[in-house]
């Protein structure tokens, strides 16, 4: 059974950048039959999809947070990683990494997400 | 981009019911939805994939319809572990887009 756990900082001041890490245990992130997605919902709001990373680098990102997001891996580690920059009030959510079939199906393991606060 | 409309928002069943949530597509997604279970503070849990088909491990009490734009999650004979927020995702086109949630109550 795959288990993804999200850390990293709970409180990012505007105007910074938001890092956080999935730590991928069960499962590799090296393996090719998978994406490595992040996914956040704001409090109050829905679900919305950040973006994906595949073993080899390639990535795919949610045209509305595009230009503010990268997405990396790291396969020494069993890792994967968001970064998101120049963050506002709006960008305060719970994250949540996911693993999806690469034959794009859908999540099937999501981790418990973090609560990630923007405020000074 | 596809927008889902999940309703209802919130819904409380006594055990023994029969619920059924809702999820209508803005576009056509063939049979590309999700549902899944998430309790408060655990990670979500994929109960049905593809429309229809249940996720092996997962009670058969659970069920999922619909093919384009109409689909809905039914729950059989509700149990008090079955209280939790239900939501769909549509994997049918880019960005991916999930319905606004239903929180289900169990008296």
């Amino acid at each position: 059974q795959v288990q993804l756990q999200e850390s990293g900082p709970g409180l990012v001041k505007p105007s910074e950048t938001l890092s956080l890490t999935c730590t991928v245990s069960g499962g590799s992130v090296s393996s090719g039959s998978y994406y490595w997605s992040w996914i956040r919902q704001p409090p109050g709001k829905g679900l919305e999809w950040i973006g994906y990373i595949y073993y080899s680098g390639s990535t795919n990102y949610n045209p509305s947070l595009k230009s503010r997001v990268t997405i990396s891996v790291d396969t020494s580690k069993n890792q994967f990683s968001l970064k998101l920059s120049s963050v506002t009030a709006a960008d305060t959510a719970v994250y949540y990494c996911a693993q999806e079939s690469k034959y794009g199906s859908g999540f099937n393991y999501w981790g418990q997400g973090t609560l990630v606060t923007v405020s000074s | 981009e596809t927008t889902l409309t999940q309703s209802p928002a919130f819904m409380s069943a006594t055990p023994g019911d029969k619920v059924n949530i809702s999820c209508k597509a803005s576009q056509d997604i063939d049979d590309d939805m999700n549902w899944y279970q998430q309790k408060p503070g655990e990670a979500a849990i994929f109960i049905i994939q593809e429309a229809t088909t249940l996720v092996p491990g997962i009670p058969p009490r659970f069920s999922g319809s619909g093919y384009g734009t109409d689909f809905t999650l039914t729950i059989n004979n509700i149990e008090s572990e079955d209280a939790a927020y239900y939501f769909c995702l549509q994997h049918d086109n880019f960005p991916y887009s999930f319905g606004q949630g239903t929180k289900l109550e169990i008296k």
